[in-house]
């Protein structure tokens, strides 16, 4: 079962526009969440995050909104840069009780000129 | 420049075969990871180390593969003997956990590319 769902496996919006990628978990014991993005051939690297105990994060043009009582969490990207165009992996864990982190499928962006 | 190092970054080999996949992780980080990526699986934890104790390796089909640190700077993944189903890309991640709420952020190798004909 997974514990992280990125149910939209891709994403198209148009350059300039606002991207919002969505992440829905299961788990309640969860209270830190975190955006990947990779390029292809290259490795996940980490771009935003959010503790539960906020529900807003913002990072230049990235935002991350949270709502723990739906279990839902979003990225927003404004505007959205033709160098977005990548793979978004919603990740989650339990803070410093647990190393793991457990990752969505992922949701590929296109950002179209 | 840190990085995580991971080599090769493509390995193609036939069934049966051994395959050893090696990661250098960032000096000073004391967990280390190992990855998955399939299209139908996206990224699936195989097993982790910290301080060089492997904490978790349930992800990782054991009658196969194997995990080891054999010192703080190398980690080594090893699948012997191969399947076809072995295709995929390995990624090695570490990281460095910090006080307070938040947790650690792992960093990425760049992956190695397995092809199993």
């Amino acid at each position: 079962d997974q514990q992280v769902k990125q149910n939209s496996p891709s994403l198209s919006v148009q350059e300039g526009r606002i991207s919002i990628l969505n992440c829905d978990y299961t788990n309640s014991m969860f209270d830190y969440f975190l955006w990947y993005k990779k390029y292809p051939a290259e490795g996940p690297t980490f771009l935003i995050s959010i503790s539960s105990i906020k529900d807003k994060n913002e990072d230049g043009r990235f935002t991350v909104f949270l709502n723990k009582s739906a279990k839902h969490l979003s990225l927003h990207i404004v505007p959205s840069q033709p160098g977005d165009s990548a793979v978004y992996f919603c990740a989650a864990t339990r803070g410093n009780r647990d190393d793991k982190i457990i990752f969505g499928k992922g949701t590929r962006l296109h950002i179209l000129p | 420049d840190a990085r995580v190092t991971q080599t090769p970054r493509h390995k193609v080999t036939e069934m049966g075969q051994e395959v050893t996949m090696r990661c250098q992780p960032i000096l000073g980080h004391n967990t280390v990871f190992w990855y998955r990526q399939t299209m139908m699986q996206g990224l699936e934890l195989l097993a982790y180390f910290r301080n060089r104790a492997p904490l978790d390796d349930s992800g990782m089909p054991k009658d196969r593969f194997s995990a080891e640190m054999p010192d703080a700077t190398l980690a080594t993944l090893k699948i012997q003997p191969s399947e076809p189903r072995d295709s995929a890309v390995y990624f090695c991640a570490s990281g460095f956990p910090a006080p307070g709420p938040q947790t650690n952020i792992q960093y990425f190798g760049a992956g190695t590319r397995l092809s199993v004909l």
